[in-house]
């Protein structure tokens, strides 16, 4: 079964520091992943997706990811954060071949402080 | 374009109850997936819907059920309601061959 890792509950940065959040995946195949972001109370926003080709993606807001399949990671990154994105983000892996249930991580919260 | 779109955003029931829960996909996807995300937690698949049919299940009990209409719309039904089923429940869309899901905005379920 695919399972997703986030071993990061919390993270503290600084306005204008750079970002980098974990993700690990568990699956037999290439999956497609995911990062998704969710505000209080919200759903959740697609940031980027990685389905193949190019291993380093962008994604809306700034941030990209890099799928490394000898780690099996596929790591958040943003170069300057802004007080806005203080938020909740999840990892998820999805099922390739049609069927499309996907599994999430349990998530990194990030604050941001001035 | 509406996106996916849930009703009602919050709703209160008491424990023992039934409740309903509406999904309206985004336009041009035919999938449905339902998810429950308790507070502080990751959300966990709960089912999906595909041609108004149950395709694939998470580790949820059978009070938890669904149905999707030939208009792609979906309801989550749950009975017997616990105060553990307390959770935020999201609904996504996607296209058949297409993994990307997209969510809506969520129902706020409270069991007291």
């Amino acid at each position: 079964a695919q399972s997703v890792t986030q071993p990061d509950i919390h993270i503290t940065v600084s306005e204008g520091a750079s970002l980098e959040l974990r993700c690990n995946y568990s699956y037999g195949a290439t999956p497609y992943l995911f990062w998704y972001v969710q505000s209080p109370g919200q759903g959740l926003q697609l940031l980027l997706k990685y389905f193949s080709g190019d291993t380093l993606v962008q994604g809306i807001k700034g941030f990209e990811a890099e799928f490394k399949r000898s780690q099996s990671s596929f790591n958040l990154r943003k170069p300057s954060v802004h007080w806005s994105d203080a938020a909740e983000y999840f990892c998820a892996v999805g099922l390739s071949g049609g069927y499309q249930k996907v599994t999430f991580g349990t998530g990194t919260k990030l604050q941001v402080i001035p | 374009d509406a996106g996916v779109t849930q009703s009602p955003t919050h709703l209160i029931k008491t424990r023992g109850q039934q409740v309903t829960l509406r999904c309206s996909p985004k336009s041009g996807h035919d999938t449905v997936s339902w998810y429950q995300q308790a507070l502080g937690q990751g959300p966990q698949f709960i089912f999906q819907y595909y041609e108004e049919e149950e395709r694939q299940r998470g580790n949820f009990p059978d009070r938890f059920s669904g149905h999707q209409f030939p208009n792609y719309s979906s309801e989550l039904n749950v009975n017997a309601l616990l105060l553990g089923d307390s959770a935020l429940y999201l609904c996504a869309s996607s296209s058949t061959w297409v993994p990307e899901a997209f969510f809506g905005q969520g129902t706020r379920l409270t069991v007291v």
